[in-house]
């Protein structure tokens, strides 16, 4: 079955230091890929999607390249602020059959001044 | 336009009682799902329906949880004979389902259960 894989959290950066959060996925099909971000004390919303292979989705600084070949859609951002100081969660959607959402575990990341 | 809608926002119940959990989805949004997120965890899919139906019901813990949704709008789920693992946060979310391709989903603020 389809599967999202992330790396564990909680992340530490300091202000102004560059993210990476790493996901991977397994999926029949041709998934598309979010990213969801839930802020303390908020619900999920999404932060960026991308659709197709070598699509790459951006918002709020953040982007993530859907990479078939490595099925990876690692998210990224050049310079964090406290801000962004949320739980990140990496999902797919696969459309065979019905539009299963299946969510990685979720990675926590803290950013202090 | 107003987002997904849960009711009750908290609700703290006994061991054993039965609770129901309500989700109004956004308007004209076909498809809707009930996940659970519990303390420090992921989200664990619970069901999905299409409309009406439930074509996904896999993630139903255990026959004690089920979920119906009428109208193609408002969905409930319903926890009977509460155990303490129940407590978390269920939550809710729509899209507009498969006649917009893999659309997003749009999440609710969630219901957090505790049983005591």
């Amino acid at each position: 079955g389809d599967s999202v894989t992330q790396m564990e959290g909680p992340v530490t950066l300091s202000e102004e230091a560059f993210l990476t959060i790493n996901c991977t996925y397994t999926a029949t099909g041709y998934p598309s890929l979010f990213w969801y971000v839930q802020y303390p004390g908020e619900g999920l919303q999404l932060l960026l999607k991308a659709t197709k292979a070598d699509d790459k989705g951006s918002n709020k600084g953040f982007e993530a390249t859907y990479r078939k070949e490595t099925t990876s859609f690692h998210l990224e951002k050049g310079s964090v602020q406290v801000s962004d100081s949320a739980v990140y969660f990496c999902a797919l959607m696969n459309s065979g059959g019905y539009q299963k959402v299946t969510f990685g575990t979720g990675t926590k990341l803290q950013v202090i001044p | 336009g107003a987002g997904v809608s849960q009711s009750p926002s908290n609700k703290v119940t006994e061991k054993g009682k039965d609770v129901e959990l309500r989700c109004d989805p956004i308007s004209g949004h076909t498809a809707l799902y009930w996940y659970r997120q519990s303390l420090g965890q992921g989200l664990e899919f619970l069901i999905y329906f299409q409309g009406n139906s439930a074509p996904d019901k896999s993630g139903l813990p255990s026959d004690r949880f089920s979920a119906e949704r009428t109208g193609g709008s408002v969905s409930t789920l319903t926890i009977q004979r509460t155990q303490q693992e129940d407590s978390a946060v269920y939550l809710c979310a729509s899209s507009v389902g498969l006649a917009r391709g893999n659309s997003p989903l749009h999440f609710g603020n969630g219901t957090r259960l505790t049983v005591t």
